[in-house]
């Protein structure tokens, strides 16, 4: 199946600092990428949609000047956690659609101290 | 929006049986529906999907069934093995791009 790569795994940053996560799709172009929030024992949260040359779409509920999300290239979306504070703390994963089938990184453990 | 519930949330098996997860949803004009496989600290891995068009698909020892009319569709797992433990999710949508992810369920299989 096609790859989608999402880097860091993990990273523990400082309260009141900021943390970019980057999304590439490795074999194939995605116009569109989709950036979810998992908490532990839970399901999926979308939190965005990341379209490639134009303003990402959030979801009710998140903050666009907290999560800034940037698609800078058709193979390429960035999460950037501003400001982040403990409650930011999370498993951040990003998918991108590739034809029919959607395709996810690995995640990015995220832990604000 | 769509609503998509997922039973059971947790399901224990001896290695050798079979596992049944089911899902329901609330829009019928929904018609994509796809199972994900994540293993603890990683990424949900896409396992199997089907569309509205078709009422059952295998692969080796998975496979989904649909009832379009019933608006369910469940995953089914022959001669489960422990590397199949896991988190199961189910999602629906009207295409890939798309999708509202079940609940999840927790599946064991005992050696």
């Amino acid at each position: 199946g096609a790859v989608v790569s999402q880097h860091p795994s993990r990273v523990i940053c400082k309260s009141g600092t900021s943390v970019k996560i980057e999304c590439r799709s490795l074999d194939f172009q995605a116009t569109t990428m989709f950036w979810y929030r998992q908490f532990p024992k839970q399901s999926l949260m979308l939190m965005a949609t990341s379209n490639e040359g134009s303003k990402a779409t959030y979801e009710q509920g998140v903050e666009k000047d907290k999560f800034l999300i940037n698609h800078a290239s058709l193979t390429l979306s960035t999460l950037t956690v501003t400001s982040a504070h403990p409650e930011d703390s999370s498993f951040y994963i990003c998918s991108a659609t590739r034809y029919t089938e959607a395709f996810f990184g690995q995640g990015t453990r995220l832990t604000v101290v | 929006g769509e609503n998509v519930e997922q039973h059971p949330s947790t399901l224990s098996v001896q290695e050798g049986d079979s596992a049944v997860i089911k899902c329901t949803y609330s829009d019928s004009a929904s018609n994509y529906f796809p199972w994900y496989k994540q293993e603890l600290g990683k990424g949900p891995q896409l396992i199997i999907d089907i569309r509205s068009n078709v009422g059952e698909k295998k692969d080796q020892r998975i496979a989904v069934t649909l009832n379009k009319t019933a608006k369910h569709f469940s995953l089914h797992i022959t001669e489960t093995q422990p590397e199949d433990s896991a988190v199961y999710f189910c999602a629906v949508g009207g295409s890939a791009r798309q999708l509202t992810f079940g609940s999840g369920t927790q599946l064991t299989v005992l050696p």
